[in-house]
């Protein structure tokens, strides 16, 4: 089992609250990596990070930021949630190393902005 | 066009049939090759990795044709058990991204 941890696994929320959602994982893993899923459909990049202090925009424009100050630990944060957040959100981390390339999941936070 | 295109499914098939998934990927510098299995509201997990000799898991059987780039997936002998959906990864391990198909459905009926 994937060492890769995600708070909330659920939350409901109202519209405009500010939310952050907590991935952390205790693998050492430098790459680490948020994508956004709605049911049924495929999987978005919405941020990666290289380490401590790099964060990039993936390939799906979101309103979210992330923030990477720990190795473990790799935030996603909406100021300001919007019904059309609700979405699955998944994060991934990924050892280092040139020759790998596997993503390890946490469970996923479902988010639901009424 | 998608960087990663999987078989539209979904696929239907009775336990103990052979099925086979196909995937195409349009980035040459793509290094790293994976199908991943994904159960309905859970998180993706590695089901094996593709290499250019061929790999073989079990009833699994994964094929990467890089001159094509073309990945394949062959489940043998299907098991209720085997109903998932089914995704072609690719990575680039230099920009250490890696790029999701749409997944194929695949239902294993009795």
């Amino acid at each position: 089992e994937a060492d890769i941890y995600q708070t909330p696994r659920y939350l409901v929320i109202g519209t405009g609250k500010k939310i952050t959602l907590e991935c952390s994982q205790t693998m050492g893993h430098d790459k680490m990596y948020w994508y956004q899923q709605d049911p049924g459909m495929e999987l978005h990049l919405i941020h990666y990070s290289y380490g401590v202090n790099s964060t990039e925009k993936g390939d799906l424009s979101s309103e979210s930021t992330v923030s990477r100050i720990r190795t473990e630990h790799f935030p996603l944060t909406l100021e300001s949630a919007r019904p059309s957040h609700t979405s699955q959100y998944l994060c991934a981390s990924s050892p280092p190393g040139q020759v790998t390339g596997e993503l390890f999941f946490g469970e996923g936070s479902r988010l639901t902005v009424l | 066009r998608k960087e990663v295109e999987q078989d539209p499914g979904p696929f239907n098939v009775p336990e103990g049939a052979t099925v086979a998934f196909n995937c195409t990927y349009s980035n040459s510098a793509s290094q790293s090759f994976f199908w991943y299995r994904q159960d309905c509201r859970k998180e993706p997990k590695l089901l094996m990795s593709v290499y250019s000799s061929g790999n073989e898991d079990g009833r699994f059987t994964a094929q990467l044709n890089r001159a094509s780039q073309y990945i394949s997936l062959l489940i043998r002998d299907s098991k209720l058990s085997d109903s998932a959906t089914y995704l072609c990864v690719v990575t680039n391990t230099n920009a250490g991204k890696s790029t999701f198909g749409d997944g194929t459905t695949l239902t294993v009926k009795p």
